[in-house]
């Protein structure tokens, strides 16, 4: 059974870059049709996708990140990564990674757990 | 982008009782729509995708419905478990969207 797990610093000082991986287990990340995603939960609001990376290589990034962000993947390590520059206290949230799937309509599924970043000096 | 829209932003129901959460889309999205429950702490979790379709494990109280624009999660016969937070993400074109939640509680 697929399983995904963040992992990163939990503590990003404004300005500079957060930085978070998510490893992918019981499946390759190489395999055909799918998606790799990252979405995070700012406290006391709602879901926000990020961005996503097809298993061709595509990224989409959501235009309010776009000029920050970059998704990417390492097939050796079964791994995908997120990095979101210049970030700032808008930027604290729970972060999770997800696939995407035809079997499941393209819906998210499975997701990580998550992994609460704080931006603060 | 596509705007979702839910309703109600909160709800207070209690066990046994019929609940339905609306979802509507800013543009017409055909089937590709998908239904979330998260409870805090937790990630979410996949309940409904292609507007219908229960996902795999999920229990039978839960349903979806619609296509086009306007779109249903009903749940039968609240459980106790089934107190948490839904939402609604349209799976049509980037960038996805969520719906801003809605949040189940107990009365």
């Amino acid at each position: 059974q697929l399983q995904l797990q963040e992992s990163g610093p939990g503590l990003v000082k404004p300005s500079e870059t957060l930085s978070l991986t998510c490893t992918v287990s019981g499946g390759s990340i190489s395999s055909s049709n799918y998606y790799w995603a990252w979405i995070r939960k700012p406290p006391g609001k709602g879901l926000e996708w990020i961005g996503s990376i097809y298993s061709s290589g595509s990224t989409y990034y959501n235009p309010s990140l776009k000029s920050r962000v970059t998704i990417s993947v390492d097939t050796s390590k079964n791994q995908f990564s997120l990095k979101l520059s210049s970030v700032t206290a808008a930027d604290t949230a729970v972060y999770y990674c997800a696939r995407r799937a035809d079997t499941s309509g393209w819906a998210f599924d499975p997701w990580g757990q998550g992994t609460l970043v704080t931006v603060s000096s | 982008d596509i705007q979702m829209t839910q309703s109600p932003s909160s709800v207070s129901a209690s066990v046994g009782d019929r609940v339905t959460i609306t979802c509507r889309a800013s543009q017409g999205i055909s089937s590709w729509l998908a239904w979330y429950q998260q409870k805090p702490g937790e990630a979410p979790k996949l309940l409904i995708y292609a507007a219908s379709s229960l996902q795999s494990g999920v229990p039978s109280r839960f349903s979806g419905s619609g296509s086009g624009t306007d779109f249903t999660l009903t749940i039968s016969s609240l459980q106790p478990e089934d107190f948490a937070t839904y939402y609604c993400q349209q799976a049509k074109s980037f960038p996805i969207t969520f719906g801003q939640g809605t949040r189940l509680e107990i009365k």
